[in-house]
Formats: C-alpha cells, structure tokens, sequence
C-alpha cells in the first residue's frame, strides 16, 4: 500500500503570498489531519477531516484553512503569508481518526517564507 | 486540558546502553497513547500504542507501558544502536476529539 504523498515537499513564498498545499491519503483512509512542525512550538494541530467535514481544529487564524474532497485527498491553504508561518507542515491519515486508531504521516512540506 | 510532557533533551547514550525517555500526560477522559519517531528529513512513524491502562506497546526493542495510576507512558529499550537516533515524540488522543496532542520530542543520539 503506498503511503501518505504531500506535495510539494518544499517551497519558497513571500510575504503576503498564498499557498495551497496537498495530502494524499494511505488508500481506505477517510480521515486527514494536518500538523504545523516548528523547532520552538513543536508539533501544533490544525485540523481534521473526514468525508469532507472539518471535525475538530487548533488554535490557529483564519488565515489557515482546508478541505477535503470525495475522494479523501486533502488541502490546506494559507494565506497572507508571514514570516511565522515558516515550518515543516505534516499531514497524516488515520482510517477513522478516532482515538484508539494511529496516525500515518507524509514526509511533509518544508515552507519558507521570505 | 490535554497535554503530555516529555523529558528535555538530547539524551546522548553509547550502543547498547539502556534508553528511558519519560512521557507524562494530563487528560480528561480515558486517551489512547501512542509514541511516534522521527528520522532527518522525515514524517513521524508510528512506533508503538497502548489503548487502555497497563497495556504494555513494543516493537523493534522499544516498550512502553500505559500506567494510569501515574499518569505515564515512558518509553524504553534495553540496548540501543546507532540507528536508533532520531526524535522520539510522546502523543494521546481522545475518541470522540478525531485530534492528537504531541509532546515537545526528545532527541537521541546514540554515539559508536
């Protein structure tokens, strides 16, 4: 079975730009959670989908938003771009997303804002 | 509300020495625990789970033990290798929240 795809796996943006990043999920996954990976914050949640309904997310602005589509692969967009949203973005699939199911995770997207 | 912590680091042992990495959590509910490891240049990669109190998880060498009445889940290996270094990240997850809650990591390096 192949594993949780993220494209692209780096980018470079300036301030004030949008990005818009893509998760494909392990196939019979329904769920897709997306994670912000920094050296000072750690791993922080953003938000989880499952067919194509956004359950639960983080405390992030609105400037970070997702979605789903039928077929489970996943996006997450960022807009108006700041310095601070330089990280290492992590998307993982579970098949439920429920408690007691482990998480799957992609190699990541490296964002760089300048 | 939920969290974990985990022991600072980077834990620096010789091969074949013995690993415990301390992870600690505070839920409200009954979570499921899970530890995570991260290579350079990687995702995360699941590395063992418990589900309910006194569980025990393991692979690869690796065991933890999910110990309600302390509230941990500390993670251990009785001889490490060089190949074992990379950040090790403690997480819980409560049914019915669909989001897990991570540790800061703890960074091995394990020296020839």
């Amino acid at each position: 079975k192949a594993g949780v795809t993220q494209t692209p796996r780096y980018l470079i943006k300036t301030r004030g730009q949008q990005v818009t990043l893509s998760c494909s999920p392990i196939s019979g996954h329904r769920s897709v959670s997306w994670y912000q990976q920094t050296p000072g914050q750690g791993l922080q949640f953003l938000f989880e989908y499952f067919s194509e309904t956004q359950r639960n997310k983080g405390n992030f602005p609105g400037r970070f938003s997702g979605r789903q589509f039928s077929n489970s692969r996943s996006e997450m967009n960022v807009s108006t771009l700041e310095l601070g949203d330089s990280a290492l973005y992590l998307c993982a699939s579970s098949s439920s997303g429920e408690g007691t199911y482990e998480q799957y995770f992609g190699p990541g997207t490296r964002l760089t804002v300048t | 509300g939920n969290s974990v912590t985990q022991m600072e680091g980077p834990v620096t042992l010789s091969e074949e020495a013995f690993l415990t990495i301390n992870c600690t959590y505070t839920a409200t509910g009954y979570p499921s625990l899970f530890w995570y490891v991260q290579y350079p240049g990687e995702g995360l990669q699941l590395l063992l789970k418990a589900t309910k109190a006194d569980d025990k998880g393991s692979n690869k060498g690796f065991e933890a033990t999910y110990r309600k009445e302390t509230t941990s889940f500390h993670l251990e290996k009785g001889s490490v290798q060089v190949s074992d270094s990379a950040v090790y990240f403690c997480a819980l997850s409560i049914s019915g929240t669909y989001k897990y809650i991570f540790g800061t990591g703890t960074r091995l390096k394990v020296l020839a």
